[in-house]
């Protein structure tokens, strides 16, 4: 079974750039999550997706950060225009359930390494 | 405030030399507690949820324990290739610790 895929992998941008991840979910995976993850921290929550809809973007800064599940299978992530301490990995997770209990076991992608100059 | 503290930060054991990392929480109503490896450079890969208090899960060389207000990770024996970082997560809301590096040396 394919894991979750990220690209890229690494991204170097400037300040005030815009820059875009994608994330292809586990096959029929229907709940898709994306975390920032600065060094030394844990993944903090920016959003869930459950299909293409949204269950949870409380903690996602909204001025600048935008993401989309089209079709309820792909997602992406963008951020315009970036800071320096958006400098993070961002990882992309899904889990099977159809549910919105956050308990489900989440598969993890290899992350995209972020860092803004 | 919802938290989740794991300590120590960094562990360093020999070959065989068993120990215990903990994770304290302060969520309230807690539905489920997670324990994560992280490996340098790739995704948390899922190890164990706990439940309720009382409950142990174990898995190779693994145990997780849940208290009313903390968790343990348990490493029996643990050889070089169990070096990684452990992190716990709650449930609700979903809080990450800062998870605990651990180093095994041969």
């Amino acid at each position: 079974e394919a894991g979750v895929a990220q690209s890229p992998r690494y991204k170097i941008i400037e300040k005030r750039q815009s820059v875009a991840f994608w994330c292809n979910p586990i096959s029929g995976h229907a709940t898709l999550y994306w975390y920032q993850q600065i060094l030394g921290q844990g993944p903090k929550l920016l959003i869930q997706f459950q299909n293409n809809g949204v269950v949870d973007d409380s903690q996602l800064p909204k001025d600048r950060f935008s993401a989309e599940r089209l079709k309820g299978v792909d997602s992406t992530l963008k951020i315009q225009p970036a800071k320096l301490e958006d400098s993070a990995v961002y990882l992309c997770a899904s889990s099977l359930v159809r549910g919105r209990t956050l308990l489900e076991t989440q598969y993890f992608g290899p992350g995209t390494r972020l860092l803004v100059l | 405030e919802d938290q989740v503290t794991q300590s120590p930060e960094a562990l360093r054991l020999q070959e065989g030399e068993s120990s215990s990392l903990n994770c304290s929480y302060t969520v309230s109503g807690l539905r489920g507690l997670f324990w994560y490896r992280q490996d340098p450079g790739k995704g948390p890969e899922f190890l164990f949820t706990l439940y309720s208090a009382g409950e142990e899960k174990e898995k190779e060389r693994l145990k997780a324990t849940l208290t009313k207000k903390e968790s343990f990770l348990h490493i029996t024996a643990p050889k070089p290739e169990d070096s990684a970082t452990y992190l716990c997560a709650a449930v609700p809301p979903l809080v990450f610790g800062k998870g605990t590096r651990l180093s095994v040396i041969a």
